[in-house]
């Protein structure tokens, strides 16, 4: 593997489901972060953790739970959602974070649907 | 406020025709600028990015973007499309001392045959 990889590509669960994303990076890198894409709207920024610790929680929903176990791993752990939930989720991965000039790696993402 | 403005949300051009996408951006610090393609099913991909120097930018599949600080702008253009090329394109502005990227929302480039 190589690169950012996300598994699972797409996840359909119901309101009270517990489910987990989760993404993996093969580059080396220090700084993991969680976007979510929705359609018609910027990507936003959810999560960052940078050498295991999260530096950034851009406001998200106690009901999205992310883990950084180690640099490569980051899971994002999903329980009682909601529809407007449904959505695009990316994970990135860069040398760093603190510095945007570290580039970002983006990872093809989970496409998930809360019924 | 911080932003980042795609005008067009689609757009639609011919096979072997030059294209342009555009982007503003209002950001109260240097800004560091990016252009990011996404492929169907696919994560985003770096086309080519500017921090300071040569306002002309050369990227990867062919792509070039031109900096132009009195316009707040930072347009992409490629001389000659390919089918491939069809994808969505997002442009993202961030600035120093901040990992934080402001993305458009995307413009979505239809290639005809």
């Amino acid at each position: 593997e190589t690169g950012v990889t996300q598994t699972p590509r797409h996840l359909v669960m119901g309101m009270t489901n517990k489910k987990s994303l989760k993404c993996e990076q093969h580059l080396g890198h220090n700084a993991m972060y969680w976007y979510k894409q929705s359609a018609k709207k910027p990507l936003e920024l959810m999560f960052v953790y940078n050498f295991k610790e999260q530096t950034e929680n851009n406001s998200v929903p106690s009901r999205f739970s992310p883990e950084c176990p180690n640099s490569s791993h980051l899971f994002l752990h999903l329980h009682t959602l909601q529809p407007e939930d449904s959505a695009l989720y990316l994970c990135a991965s860069s040398y760093r974070a603190g510095e945007t000039y570290n580039e970002q790696f983006f990872g093809p993402g989970t496409r998930l649907t809360v019924l | 406020a911080q932003s980042v403005t795609q005008p067009d949300i689609h757009i639609t051009v011919s096979e072997g025709a030059s294209l342009e996408l555009r982007c503003n951006y209002s950001y109260g610090a240097t800004p560091y600028l990016f252009w990011y393609v996404q492929s169907p099913g696919q994560g985003l991909q770096l086309l080519l990015k500017y921090f300071s120097g040569d306002t002309l930018v050369q990227g990867i599949k062919g792509f070039e973007a031109e900096f132009k600080r009195s316009q707040s702008s930072f347009n992409l253009r490629k001389p000659s499309v390919h089918w491939s090329d069809a994808a969505e394109y997002f442009c993202a502005v961030g600035g120093a001392g901040t990992y934080k990227y402001i993305f458009g929302t995307g413009t979505r480039l239809k290639v005809l045959a």
